[in-house]
């Protein structure tokens, strides 16, 4: 199945707080997870990414962890700002470059 | 600094009319998207290509046809619009490169365009 569950939908997270967001696939064809980043008015942007032989990924605030055996993959935002304030998406890659996404969380940052 | 352009960001169109939207991009990729974002639905692939004049359907292809006959540019096609294709419409481009497993090539995305159709 070409399909990655994302949740939650919407996520409120205070200033200086943890956002999490979680992702579970069942494909194992599945070789690359990407996420992006939409800011309101853009198109998504890559914001980090993994390989499933990786079990983490640090870059800044941001950290994807990944769980192979359980298939669920996460992204964590460290010390959340309100100008991280965007629709964040979880995605896998598969075949030649083509890439199957979530639907989405919107977080939103309060002071 | 890659660049993907689209030719309109909000357009106005009646059911039944022909609808082009239009995407460019300056880096010189092989690879062009073109993915339609609901709310709740995420992004769905409509069609994707790798290369001038070839085309692959993505997961939602019904309603819609794709140009690429030049590298830089990638259209999108309603032969006839209904109010089910209201929606945000986003264009991407990325490099081949390898293209192989556990390799991702990052896809580019332009602002998007925001079609009602009435």
């Amino acid at each position: 199945q070409q399909q990655v569950k994302q949740s939650p939908q919407s996520l409120i997270v205070q200033k200086g707080g943890i956002s999490i967001i979680n992702c579970a696939y069942e494909n194992t064809a599945f070789d690359y997870f990407p996420w992006y980043q939409q800011f309101p008015g853009k198109g998504p942007a890559l914001l980090i990414a993994i390989r499933p032989d990786v079990s983490e990924k640090k870059e800044g605030r941001f950290t994807i962890s990944f769980n192979k055996s359980a298939k669920q993959f996460s992204l964590h935002i460290m010390d959340s700002q309100p100008g991280d304030s965007a629709t964040y998406f979880c995605a896998a890659k598969w075949g030649y470059q083509k890439v199957t996404f979530g639907i989405g969380t919107k977080l939103q940052v309060i002071p | 600094d890659v660049k993907v352009t689209q030719s309109s960001r909000y357009l106005v169109k009646r059911t039944g009319e022909k609808v082009f939207l239009e995407c460019v991009q300056d880096m010189d990729h092989e690879n062009m998207f073109w993915y339609r974002q609901d709310p709740g639905l995420g992004l769905r692939l409509i069609y994707f290509s790798y290369d001038v004049k070839m085309k692959e359907k993505g997961d939602i292809p019904e309603g819609y046809s794709v140009s690429r006959e030049k590298k830089e540019r990638f259209s999108l096609i309603l032969e006839s619009a209904s109010t089910n294709q209201t929606s945000m419409y986003l264009c991407a481009s990325s490099f081949s490169g390898t293209g192989a497993g556990g390799s991702y090539n990052e896809q580019f995305f332009g602002p998007g365009t925001r079609l009602t159709v009435l």
